[in-house]
């Protein structure tokens, strides 16, 4: 596609049920990411995927967080039993394989609203 | 593990001034890629400025341009001519090969007219 694509852009869910995100990263691209913004803050890093190398989990804040990315395209993450404070922007981008061109692009992210 | 720092939570400037932000990193690599993003109210992240370590020459584009400082490990944004369309969230990025894109905390740019 023409960009990263991730949709929801908005859902709300009720405290303790199951969400899932989705990401559409720009065709070729071998590198994924997983972002979440609190209102106003910065970018914490959650998942990334590069290529068919294991996926580096290091920050998924609770088990209750996963995401899998099917055949090196479409990612989706999964939160569960969702709780107040995972109210946020989840934000994707992803990037073309080597060194050489390490631009990364974003979506327009998700906005997650926990009530 | 590399890490990305900028000191300036809240910067602001007037239009049409000159203002910098500053951005340091910590790494042990030699070959690196440095990025200045925006992002603003809209939430879409848009590349402002990148910077490959292993050139010297600071990188411009129009009003943007870098001090890219290897030794010191400092890679700072310089926005000339601010205008109202500047104001945003700037990060500051870090990537070297294939490992993951680190970003800074961020600084919230605001113009005055």
């Amino acid at each position: 596609g023409a960009g990263v694509s991730q949709s929801p852009s908005n859902k709300v869910t009720e405290k303790g049920k199951d969400v899932e995100l989705r990401c559409d990263p720009i065709s070729g691209h071998t590198a994924l990411y997983w972002y979440r913004q609190s209102l106003g803050q910065g970018l914490e890093f959650l998942i990334y995927f590069q290529g068919n190398s294991a996926p580096d989990k290091s920050g998924l804040p609770s088990d209750r967080f996963s995401a899998e990315r099917t055949g090196g395209s479409v990612s989706t993450l999964t939160i569960q039993r969702t709780q107040q404070e995972d109210s946020a922007v989840y934000l994707c981008a992803s990037s073309s394989p080597g060194p050489k061109n390490t631009e990364a692009f974003f979506g327009q992210g998700t906005r997650l609203t926990v009530v | 593990a590399q890490t990305v720092t900028q000191s300036q939570p809240e910067m602001s400037v007037q239009e049409a001034e000159t203002v910098t932000l500053s951005c340091t990193y910590d790494t042990s690599e030699s070959d690196y890629y440095l990025f200045w993003y925006k992002q603003p109210p809209s939430r879409q992240m848009i590349l402002v400025i990148r910077q490959e370590a292993y050139k010297q020459q600071n990188a411009t584009e129009n009003r943007f341009s870098v001090n890219f400082q290897k030794a010191a490990k400092s890679f700072s944004l310089k926005i000339s001519d601010s205008q109202l369309g500047d104001a945003a969230m700037y990060f500051c990025a870090y990537r070297s090969g294939h490992q993951k894109l680190v970003f800074g905390q961020g600084t919230r740019l605001t113009i005055n007219p």
